[in-house]
């Protein structure tokens, strides 16, 4: 099954608003990472936050993770049609403090910006 | 995308063929990946590779192979026991075990159609 699961599924917006996207996941974690896919793509890694870390930003991303609730979530400020894509959390797994570098991805969110 | 290369982009598979997905890297990685992706889903991992010459099962292994020669390829065979092979396949790479091994970047992806 897997780790992270996205929410909502599918997301549409007008240019300038702001985009949230949500992640849950199910074990304890090292890590916890959010990509883009645009369409017939491969993935772009956006940000890592640490299972120590409770918030992060970089540019117009910004990053929050709850370990108690195992949730993170990705909210993108004022969104261009140019950001038009898939986003992916995944998560590495903590096995006794090490990770092997194994990432577990959930199904994504669709989201589309509309100019 | 940059440093990773997959080919061919698009590859038809009759049935009863086995075939060949390449991935390629110049980033010095010593981890790389291989992932399915199905359409509006999220990636799974068929086979990780750590080093050169080891390699091990990811979630989806059944009907897939791998072997790691060298540091900068890691192929990918779809054999005939893979039923159902159309997807979208995706490499990746990650630091591994010289430092920091959570990031991956991928390559532009390989879709693969059943004639």
């Amino acid at each position: 099954s897997q780790q992270g699961e996205e929410d909502p599924q599918a997301l549409s917006i007008q240019e300038g608003e702001n985009a949230t996207m949500n992640c849950s996941y199910k074990t304890s974690i090292n890590n916890l990472q959010w990509y883009r896919q645009n369409s017939g793509r491969g993935l772009v890694h956006l940000i890592l936050i640490r299972s120590n870390e409770r918030e992060k930003h970089s540019g117009r991303l910004r990053v929050t993770l709850d370990t108690s609730k195992k949730s993170s979530s990705l909210l993108i400020t004022a969104s261009r049609a140019a950001d038009t894509a898939s986003y992916f959390c995944a998560t590495d797994v903590n096995a006794g403090g090490t990770s092997y570098g194994k990432l577990t991805f959930g199904q994504g969110t669709i989201l589309t910006v509309h100019p | 995308d940059g440093g990773i290369t997959q080919s061919p982009k698009y590859l038809f598979r009759k049935e009863g063929q086995n075939v060949t997905l390449s991935c390629e890297q110049n980033l010095n990685h010593d981890a790389m990946y291989w992932y399915r992706q199905d359409p509006g889903q999220g990636l799974r991992l068929i086979y990780y590779s750590q080093i050169v010459n080891d390699f091990q099962k990811g979630d989806i292994a059944e009907g897939y192979s791998v072997s790691r020669e060298k540091k900068e390829s890691f192929p990918l065979t779809v054999t005939s026991a893979q039923k159902n092979p159309t997807a979208f396949y995706l490499c990746a790479s990650s630091i591994g075990l010289a430092g920091d091994q959570e990031t991956q970047y991928f390559g532009p992806g390989t879709r693969l159609l059943v004639l």
